[in-house]
């Protein structure tokens, strides 16, 4: 049984370079989500994919950031020119999509994005 | 604004004993809660959900008791082991709205066991 498994799960990059980051649900989950967690705060959602369309994206997404899903199966998130304000650990997670069990996420590991 | 609440950054309890976590919220929408522990560099860990038509939900040695009225909930942990040692995040979920925009989570509250 696999959970949801992201990669890379370390990051270090220069202030102003691109940085991508994979995450690959579970199976049969075809729901998808990114949050994004800071030091002393709980997850905050980014945005939402129910297969392969993005169906939600939060305030918190800027300009700068990117996710896509293309084939409803893995999904890359990708940072534009990156700013020191953007060091957070990146959290992916995957649900069911049967009513209500959708409602419980599944996370994985984490990308610890820490930018110079 | 936190629509979600813990208001608790840490707590120390002794192994055996109950552990008792608190969450409040403020959005009247939210009608799913969960909860979900975390080690460090890990990512969160689900534990225990409640519905909001249910006042209690109990899973072993974890129960979750919802006061929709004082829009309050509880993790309770009995007994303590060290192993519980961590963080706890409460969530909920306005289920409503087809769970599209995601979890609002609290701040976490560190758990800690002492032997």
């Amino acid at each position: 049984d696999t959970g949801v498994s992201q990669d890379p799960r370390h990051k270090i990059t220069k202030r102003g370079q691109n940085v991508t980051f994979r995450c690959d649900p579970i199976s049969e989950h075809n729901r998808l989500y990114w949050y994004r967690q800071t030091l002393g705060q709980g997850p905050e959602f980014l945005t939402y994919f129910q297969n392969e369309a993005q169906l939600e994206k939060s305030r918190l997404l800027s300009d700068r950031f990117s996710a896509e899903r293309p084939k409803g199966s893995f999904s890359t998130l990708e940072i534009q020119r990156t700013e020191q304000g953007d060091s957070a650990m990146y959290l992916c997670a995957s649900s069911p999509d049967l009513e209500p069990r959708w409602v419980t996420q599944y996370f994985g590991p984490g990308t610890r994005l820490t930018v110079l | 604004d936190q629509q979600v609440k813990q208001n608790s950054p840490s707590l120390s309890v002794q192994e055996g004993r109950i552990s008792i976590l608190n969450c409040d919220y403020t959005n009247s929408m939210f009608d799913y809660f969960l909860w979900y522990k975390k080690y460090p560099a890990e990512g969160p860990t689900f534990l225990i959900s409640i519905s909001s038509i249910k006042d209690k939900n109990e899973d072993g040695r974890f129960t979750v008791f919802l006061n929709k009225s004082a829009k309050h909930l509880s993790l309770h942990i009995v007994p303590s082991q060290p192993g519980d040692s961590a963080v706890y995040f409460c969530a909920a979920s306005e289920g409503s709205g087809g769970g599209a925009d995601g979890l609002t989570f609290g701040k976490g509250t560190h758990l800690i066991i002492q032997p």
